[in-house]
């Protein structure tokens, strides 16, 4: 089965830029959505943004200025790069398959078990 | 302040059923199927109902989900403590061109 696992630097400071990675196994990197989503600190979750395999992307336009989400397929793995980042951007981030369903995408499933960035000096 | 409504809290006791709502509008949840999340203290969320009420492989057939033109709603019979978590609905939205979650729900058993 699909396992998600991210990695990345725990720590940012302000102003610089989040780079964090989601290494893909047991599964094919083809015809999903690979999505990021996270969690501020005792708060709910928020899409982030996706690369569909296509390489077509697409983002939360709150975020849209900041984000880039690219897809390695020779590697199997997809990263999430957020510059700028402030305290605010502190959260578990998360990695997710999301699903095809009809025209957009439809759920997550699986995810990956999340990673705590810090935006600090 | 979230795209979807849901109450801040649910309660019930072992072996009860309990419902979470969730609230939308024609641009989510009235154009688009819902998903439910769960997340268990400490964990990645992982979903429970999918295209509005469908259900993964695993979990147990006491969660169930239901729409009704810009709501949803997903039922959780023979509560078990268990099932004490947070869950989250979400959606697409048309008009945002993306995913919307809800606030979510933290259920106390």
């Amino acid at each position: 089965q699909v396992q998600l696992q991210e990695s990345g630097p725990g720590l940012v400071k302000p102003s610089e830029t989040l780079s964090l990675t989601c290494i893909v196994s047991g599964g094919s990197i083809s015809s999903y959505y690979w999505s990021w989503i996270r969690q501020s600190p005792g708060k709910g979750l928020e899409w982030i943004g996706y690369m569909y395999d296509s390489g077509s992307t697409n983002y939360n336009p709150s975020l849209k200025s900041r984000v880039t989400i690219s897809v390695d397929t020779s590697k199997l793995q997809f990263s999430l790069k957020l510059s700028s980042v402030t305290a605010a951007d502190t959260a578990v981030y998360y990695c997710a398959r999301g699903r095809r369903f009809g025209e957009f995408l439809g759920w997550f499933d699986p995810w990956g078990q999340g990673t705590l960035v810090t935006v600090s000096s | 302040q979230s795209v979807l409504t849901q109450p801040p809290s649910a309660s019930g006791t072992p072996g009860q059923r309990v419902t979470i709502s969730c609230s939308g509008s024609r641009s989510n949840i009235g154009s688009n199927t819902i998903n439910w999340y769960q997340q268990l203290p400490g964990t990645a969320p992982r979903v429970v109902i999918y295209s509005n009420n469908q259900r993964p492989l695993g979990v147990p057939d006491r969660f169930s989900g239901s729409k009704s033109g810009t709501s949803a709603s997903l039922a959780i019979s023979g509560l078990q403590s268990e099932d004490e978590a947070d869950y989250y609905c979400a959606a697409w939205d048309v008009t945002l061109n993306g995913v919307v979650f809800g606030g979510g729900t933290r259920l106390t058993v």
